[in-house]
């Protein structure tokens, strides 16, 4: 399996600020994805970041809220603007692995919006 | 859309058999995950069904009906540090997207 570093792992911001996470994949992945967990919830998906080309947002998340970079096959980074409250949340990365047809996620980020 | 639906809580004691079900309305299907996520970490993975029937692995076991768009996790001889929620995802068609029901939080008591 792919193991994937991701930081922070926590974070207390101000609201109106930016925040960015980044994920590092220890191999080549084609395919990354962002995902938030809010407290209670289970994880809904935010967008497909492939390397080369802009990312695939789902229905409710848009790129001005949720900038991705991909610069290559093995970093990502998800950037949450403009912060309000209700943005407090965990965000993961994953990816698929590419050995079998498991998924790895990154340790998570927990953000707290103030 | 994606609809995947599975129960909010469940509890059993320690040694018992527990049984989590999931169903699944999805536009396109290449598979159905179930992760294990203890509270303050990442998911880990648990099982991969892609074909109908009964996958083991130790004291795990998933099935899948696909054309019920059913499955169910099945977890014997429970364990106190079993207690975590218990995630059902499908793979959906495009891209290798996993979509994750609400999960379903498993408390064992000795």
């Amino acid at each position: 399996s792919a193991v994937i570093s991701q930081k922070p792992s926590r974070d207390i911001c101000q609201r109106g600020t930016s925040l960015t996470i980044q994920c590092q994949v220890d191999s080549q992945v084609t395919m990354m994805f962002w995902y938030r967990q809010q407290p209670g919830q289970s994880l809904t998906l935010i967008a497909t970041a492939n390397q080369g080309s802009e990312a695939t947002y789902e229905s409710g998340f848009v790129i001005d809220k949720f900038p991705i970079s991909r610069p290559n096959l093995t970093f990502s980074t998800l950037t949450v603007s403009n912060m309000s409250p209700e943005d407090s949340s965990i965000y993961l990365c994953s990816s698929p692995n590419p050995d079998d047809y498991g998924y790895t996620f990154g340790s998570g980020t927990r953000l707290t919006v103030v | 859309g994606q609809n995947i639906d599975q129960p909010t809580e469940m509890t059993a004691t320690e040694g018992a058999i527990v049984q989590i079900n999931c169903t699944y309305q999805t536009s396109g299907f290449n598979g159905l995950f179930w992760y294990q996520q203890h509270a303050g970490e990442a998911p880990t993975f648990l099982s991969y069904n892609v074909l109908d029937g009964l996958e083991e692995k130790g004291r795990f076991s998933s099935f899948l009906s696909r054309s019920k768009g059913y499955s169910y996790l099945l977890l014997k001889e429970l364990q106190m540090k079993d207690s975590a929620s218990y995630l059902c995802a499908v793979k959906g068609s495009t891209l290798g997207r996993l979509y994750f029901g609400r999960g379903t939080q498993l408390t064992v008591w000795p």
